[in-house]
């Protein structure tokens, strides 16, 4: 059964803060994992995606990869009030970067003015 | 350019009635996915298309569900004997795998289903 897991939050930072959201796979021969976005009411939207171990950065997001420890973070600098959401980790099939996606239960995140 | 659009955005029905949900892919997406999310639940997967190959059904959760894809382009999903535990909101999603990389879905507005 693969699963993916998430701290369910909520998470809670102020204005300018760096917030921190992890996620931890089961299936280790997963190899595309992907971050989205979701505002209340609204579908989920794509914020980046990693494949291979270390850091990939993006403006104010960055994603950490550890494929041995079977972990994938998103950190967000400069946190926004307009960064408010459920954040959606989701990792794809094994030995396969096509396919259907297998998504946590997601982090609520509130930035605070 | 245009995204993955979805009809009706919302969706109220009887128990017992069928329904069905419309899916247009970005253009050019030859893989379109079903999902669906439950209040305070994550995205639970349904069936994938990809090409012509057959497509990947594993995650339906009841025969009352199917879903074609037409033309390589729309799918709809069609949901028979509608029961109360299927109101959620069905998302579908496209991508377009270029070979190398990782197979980007994007995901259109959603159906928001309610059945009485």
């Amino acid at each position: 059964q693969k699963e993916v897991e998430q701290n369910s939050g909520p998470l809670s930072v102020p204005e300018g803060a760096i917030a921190s959201l992890n996620c931890t796979y089961s299936d280790r021969g997963s190899q595309s994992f992907f971050w989205y976005r979701q505002y209340s009411g609204k579908s989920p939207e794509l914020i980046m995606f990693i494949y291979s171990n270390g850091d990939k950065e993006d403006g104010r997001f960055t994603a950490q990869l550890n494929k041995a420890s079977q972990y994938v973070s998103l950190l967000i600098r400069d946190s926004q009030p307009s960064d408010s959401a459920t954040y959606l980790c989701a990792v794809n099939n094994r030995g396969s970067t096509l396919g259907r996606l297998y998504f946590g239960r997601g982090t609520q995140l509130t930035v605070w003015p | 350019g245009a995204g993955v659009s979805q009809s009706p955005s919302n969706k109220v029905t009887e128990k017992g009635k069928d329904v069905e949900l419309r899916c247009d892919p970005i253009s050019g997406h030859t893989a379109l996915y079903w999902y669906r999310q439950s209040l305070g639940q994550g995205l639970e997967f349904l069936i994938y298309f990809q090409g012509n190959s057959a497509p990947d059904k594993s995650g339906l959760p009841s025969d009352r569900f199917s879903a074609e894809r037409t033309g390589g382009s729309v799918s709809t999903l069609t949901i028979q004997r509608t029961q109360q535990e299927d109101s959620a909101v069905y998302l579908c999603a496209s991508s377009s795998w270029t070979s190398g990389g990782p197979d980007t879905q994007y995901f259109g507005p959603g159906t928001r289903l309610t059945v009485l």
